[in-house]
């Protein structure tokens, strides 16, 4: 696709509730990586896959969250037994890799009420 | 991060008025990235800068890599209504991620 594509745009979770976000990469990128933001703050890295290799996971809060990559394409973003706190907007971003630019979806944001 | 300090954390700016946002990191960077962002989306990417001494212009826009590769600075000349919204600065700081400041918020008033 021309760009990076982030579904759902908008979710709303009950608290302990299972979510999965979505992160259709530029085609033919290498690397994908997800981010979170907080309200009013910078995005904070989550977690980085080269192809479908997940190579840091470093950034992931909890062991509630998890993330795959079957395939090297399309990636999935798993919360489960949301909180409060998970509150945010996830971004997802590719690239060839090599340093070669970031491109970045419009994100999901999530509120866990 | 606290590997990148952005500043200032908001900044309110009549139109037609210059401003600079900067960007310092205490590592040695790869790469400096510029994006904006309107609120509750997705990053809009600016320039890129890798080189010490660097320097892009695009539009109104000018962003500056110090000779040092610690510090950007982001120069937009005669503000307008559409420059409105965060600016973020994104460092390759070598570590096959990008490490964001806070943002700035920026507010154009007519």
């Amino acid at each position: 696709g021309a760009g990076v594509s982030q579904s759902p745009r908008y979710k709303v979770a009950k608290r302990g509730q299972d979510v999965a976000l979505r992160c259709d990469p530029i085609s033919g990128h290498v690397s994908l990586f997800w981010y979170q933001q907080a309200l009013g703050q910078g995005p904070e890295f989550l977690t980085y896959f080269q192809n479908e290799a997940q190579l840091d996971k470093s950034g992931l809060p909890s062991d509630r969250f998890f993330a795959e990559r079957p395939e090297g394409s399309v990636s999935t973003l798993k919360i489960q037994r949301t909180q409060q706190e998970d509150s945010a907007v996830y971004l997802c971003a590719s690239s060839y890799g090599g340093r070669k630019g970031y491109t970045f979806g419009s994100g999901t944001r999530l509120t866990v009420v | 991060s606290q590997e990148l300090e952005q500043s200032p954390q908001s900044l309110i700016v009549q139109e037609g008025k210059n401003l600079t946002i900067n960007c310092t990191s205490s590592k040695t960077l790869y790469g400096l990235y510029w994006y904006k962002q309107k609120y509750g989306e997705g990053l809009i990417f600016l320039m890129m800068l890798q080189k010490g001494g660097e320097e892009k212009s695009h539009e109104k826009i000018t962003a500056k890599l110090d000779e040092k590769k610690q510090q950007s600075s982001l120069h937009i000349t005669a503000s307008q209504p559409s420059h409105a919204g965060i600016y973020l600065c994104g460092a390759d700081i070598g570590a096959q991620k990008l490490v964001f400041g806070q943002g700035t918020r920026l507010t154009i008033n007519p």
